[in-house]
Parts: C-alpha cells; structure tokens; sequence
C-alpha cells in the first residue's frame, strides 16, 4: 500500500522559499504523477502542480512564475519550492499520487489523486 | 481556466436523509470529473471520477451523475461519517480546478 510522507519549514516570513519534500514509501515513482494541492484557511483546495519521472511538469498559471516542483527519483521523493511567499501562502499544503489514463470500452479519460500526505501548515508571518 | 461552482455551499441534512450536492462548469468538461471528501485535519479522499464512476472502496451510498456543465454527487442515505466538506474538480483542460467545495452538516 502507497503511503505519502511529508515534511518542511512551517513558519516562513514574508519574501523567504517555502520548500517541502514529499517521500513515497510502498510504491515506485514511474508510471504516475505526483502532485501538490493547498488549500488556504477557510478557503477550497488549489491545485498547484505536479510531475513525473521523466520530470515533465505541469503547474497552475496563477502559481508558475514561483512555484517549482522537482524529483529525486533514486530517492523515491519530490518536492515543492515557492519563492517570494506572502500571506497569501499560508496554507495546509498536501501532496498526493496522480493516477491518469483510460478506461472502459469507451477509452474514457481518468485523472485523479488518489494517495495522499496528511497535510502540513505552512504559515507566512512577519 | 475552467472555473467550478458549487451549490449550496452549506446543507444542513439529518443522518438517514438523501443529500444532493451540484456542480458546474465554466465550459464543458465532458465527464472529466471528479468529487473528494474532506474532513477537518484529515487528507480529502477520493470518491468518484469520470462523473460517475465509484472510486475503490466507496460506498455504493455516493453515486454520481451528469456531464458537460452540470454534476451532481448524491448520498442516499446520509451516515454518521459522511458529515464533511465535499470538492468537485475538472481534470478536462489545465490548470486542474477545483469547486469551492459543499458543507454537509448534521441538521
């Protein structure tokens, strides 16, 4: 069974790097994405990006000029950098497997998240 | 961006009642979607994608429908566990977005 674990700075201040490394345990790096999601307090989820083995990226337009996801693939881990953070940060981020592809005899699409880490608070203060 | 709309935002519903939440799109998104459950400290869980299709080990309570512009999720029978936040997201076109999720509360 996949498991997500997930650790990084939870207090920044404002103009510092958020960073944060997500490890797989259980399970290997290929054949998925892996991605970031945030959800800001008393707001919805946001999805932020995410990436392979090959290290293609996918990231959120409204996030991309200070977001950047990479992997470490030997070490079955990814990890997440915002640069520049502001209040507008503060967040539970959480990671979580990307699993995507077709089904059913209509080649239907799916994509979805279907593993998950428990989630860390990250707070930009002064 | 596909922007996601959810309604009502918040539902209060007894335990044993039908609860059903929607869901719609900006812009067409096929079937191409899919519905979390988010409960406070815990990660979301997922419950359906391709509108319709029950993730592994969901109840056959959560049932799903819809396509194009407009969802809905739909629990028959609302259980003790099922009082949580609930997410729709479109996966037909990028950035991946979500709703602003459904409140479910005990009446």
């Amino acid at each position: 069974q996949v498991q997500l674990q997930q650790w990084g700075a939870g207090l920044l201040r404002p103009s510092e790097t958020l960073s944060l490394t997500c490890a797989i345990y259980g399970g290997s790096f290929s054949y998925h994405y892996w991605g970031w999601i945030r959800q800001p307090p008393g707001k919805g989820l946001e999805w932020i990006g995410e990436i392979n083995h090959s290290g293609k990226t996918n990231y959120n337009p409204s996030l991309k000029s200070r977001v950047i996801i990479s992997e470490d693939t030997p070490k079955n881990q990814f990890s997440l950098k915002v640069i520049s953070v502001t209040a507008a940060d503060t967040a539970v981020y959480y990671c979580a497997r990307v699993s995507s592809g077709e089904y059913g005899f209509l080649r239907s699409y799916y994509y979805y998240m279907d593993v998950w880490g428990k989630g860390t608070t990250v707070t930009v203060s002064s | 961006e596909i922007v996601m709309t959810q309604s009502p935002a918040t539902m209060s519903v007894s335990p044993g009642e039908r609860a059903t939440l929607s869901c719609r799109a900006s812009q067409s998104i096929s079937s191409n979607l899919g519905w979390y459950q988010h409960k406070p400290g815990q990660a979301p869980r997922l419950l359906i994608y391709g509108a319709s299709t029950r993730a592994t080990g969901i109840p056959a309570r959560f049932s799903g429908g819809g396509s194009g512009t407009e969802f809905t999720l739909t629990i028959s029978s609302l259980q003790s566990e099922d009082f949580a936040v609930y997410y729709c997201q479109q996966y037909n076109d990028w950035p991946r977005t979500f709703g602003q999720g459904t409140k479910v509360e005990i009446k």
